[in-house]
């Protein structure tokens, strides 16, 4: 049974700082790993997918990496700006099904 | 462009009353539908998902039942609502490729006192 966890659950930085959110799953035989913008009271926004073959994916300041056989995906930010503070989410699609499964996700606040 | 729709925004209900939240598509068709419930504090957890009209997969057991009367259409209900069902509703869709990401609704949140 799949599971993700995201380390650590909150996070407070000032701006203009770089950091890093962890995501790790337990059944490496996933389709994509997601990750996902909450902000508070809203759905879900779609940051960036990474597929099964690839090993990362970028878009502006953001970068994700996957390495399945270590079970980790990481979510990259570059200078942070309080813009960015939300609760960041990633989820696994395992093979063989159309489920996602999320990980409890990491607040993050980056202070002006 | 595809959207998606989630009413009401807001939902008040007591004890033992019954409950339809409704999801739409639009701007695709045969999408992959999914309810998810997130309550407080915790993560996203799968409750249905459907691959077709009048296809559901239930992933946990509950009161909650889902339905897909239509292609871009997908109901969450409940008969009798209890406390624990507290939470955020939030709907989404997802092209029937592997490798395609999910889109997810604004979300319905629902209080039962």
């Amino acid at each position: 049974k799949q599971e993700v966890t995201q380390i650590p659950a909150a996070l407070s930085v000032p701006e203009g700082e770089n950091l890093v959110l962890n995501c790790s799953f337990t059944d490496s035989a996933i389709y994509n790993l997601q990750w996902f913008r909450q902000d508070p009271g809203k759905g879900l926004t779609s940051l960036l997918l990474i597929q099964s073959s690839q090993r990362e994916q970028t878009s502006g300041r953001l970068n994700a990496s996957l390495d399945k056989s270590s079970g980790r995906s990481t979510l990259y930010i570059a200078a942070s700006q309080p813009g960015d503070s939300a609760t960041y989410l990633c989820a696994a699609r395992t093979s063989g099904t159309y489920k996602y499964i999320f990980g409890t996700g990491t607040r993050l606040k980056v202070l002006a | 462009s595809q959207t998606i729709h989630q009413w009401p925004a807001t939902l008040v209900q007591p004890v033992g009353s019954p409950l339809s939240l409704e999801c739409t598509v639009e701007g695709t068709s045969n999408p992959n539908l999914y309810w998810y419930r997130q309550a407080a504090g915790r993560g996203l957890q799968l409750l249905f998902y459907s691959v077709g009209i009048g296809q559901i997969s239930s992933e946990v057991p509950q009161n909650l039942s889902a339905s897909r009367p239509q292609d871009r259409q997908f109901i969450l209900s409940s008969k009798k609502l209890l406390l624990s069902d507290s939470g955020f509703y939030l709907c989404a869709w997802s092209v029937r490729r592997a490798e395609e990401t999910q889109y997810f609704g604004p979300g319905t949140r629902l209080l039962v006192l």
